[in-house]
């Protein structure tokens, strides 16, 4: 099946600093999923993309469609400390069904 | 509008017994998909369901087998359990086979 990597596994950010973080695949997507993960709660969706070059925007979240269709990409901007959890990357395997990324490891220091 | 939810939230096991997770989907949703998540781990797709009929499946044997009913609530069942099995269990929906909505799991832990 189609594997996704994400970087960087885990930051350490200032309260205000914005933050980028990226997802790669080794076979093309035509949809991205950006989910955030508190501990002990299931996923939330953040952001979805469907479209190559696409930006969206959710309040301070912002995600990209990588143009090769095989990355994509979340910015958080003015971090704060409601922030703090594991964001996810995910597309579709085969079918509908999704994979997901190892998660990037957020934490804001005040 | 409820979300999605599952129930029980903790359940403890022990090796060789079965368990069934149950899980409701989010109003107007006909989509329901299982996901296995280990401790530092992302999600892996069990399987999907979709009007009470298989709709893809992951890389998990028979054991981990599953339903889904007329109102579009969903079960997990997995018999002979190992220690392997204890993770967190995850059911999403969806209302169009793109977005998926998770509930807030289930932990379990075999002993």
């Amino acid at each position: 099946g189609q594997q996704l990597n994400q970087s960087p596994q885990s930051m350490f950010i200032q309260e205000g600093e914005d933050v980028s973080m990226n997802c790669t695949s080794s076979s093309i997507f035509n949809t991205w999923l950006w989910y955030k993960q508190d501990p002990g709660e299931g996923p939330v969706l953040l952001i979805a993309l469907y479209k190559a070059g696409e930006l969206t925007s959710n309040g301070r979240l912002t995600a990209q469609f990588g143009i090769t269709r095989k990355d994509s990409f979340l910015n958080i901007s003015a971090s704060i400390p409601s922030d703090v959890g594991i964001y996810f990357c995910a597309g579709p395997d085969y079918g509908q069904n999704f994979v997901f990324g190892p998660g990037t490891r957020l934490s804001v220091l005040p | 509008e409820t979300g999605v939810t599952q129930s029980p939230t903790h359940l403890i096991k022990t090796r060789g017994q079965q368990v069934t997770l149950r899980c409701s989907s989010q109003s107007g949703h006909n989509t329901v998909s299982w996901y296995q998540q280990a401790l530092g781990q992302g999600p892996q797709f069990i399987f999907q369901y979709y009007r009470e009929e298989e709709n893809g499946r992951g890389n998990f044997p028979p054991r981990f087998s599953g339903l889904q009913f007329p109102n579009y609530s969903s079960e997990l069942n997995v018999n002979a359990l190992e220690l392997d099995d204890s993770a967190l269990y995850l059911c999403a929906s969806s209302p169009n086979f793109r977005e998926q909505f998770f509930g807030p799991g289930t932990r379990l832990t075999v002993l």
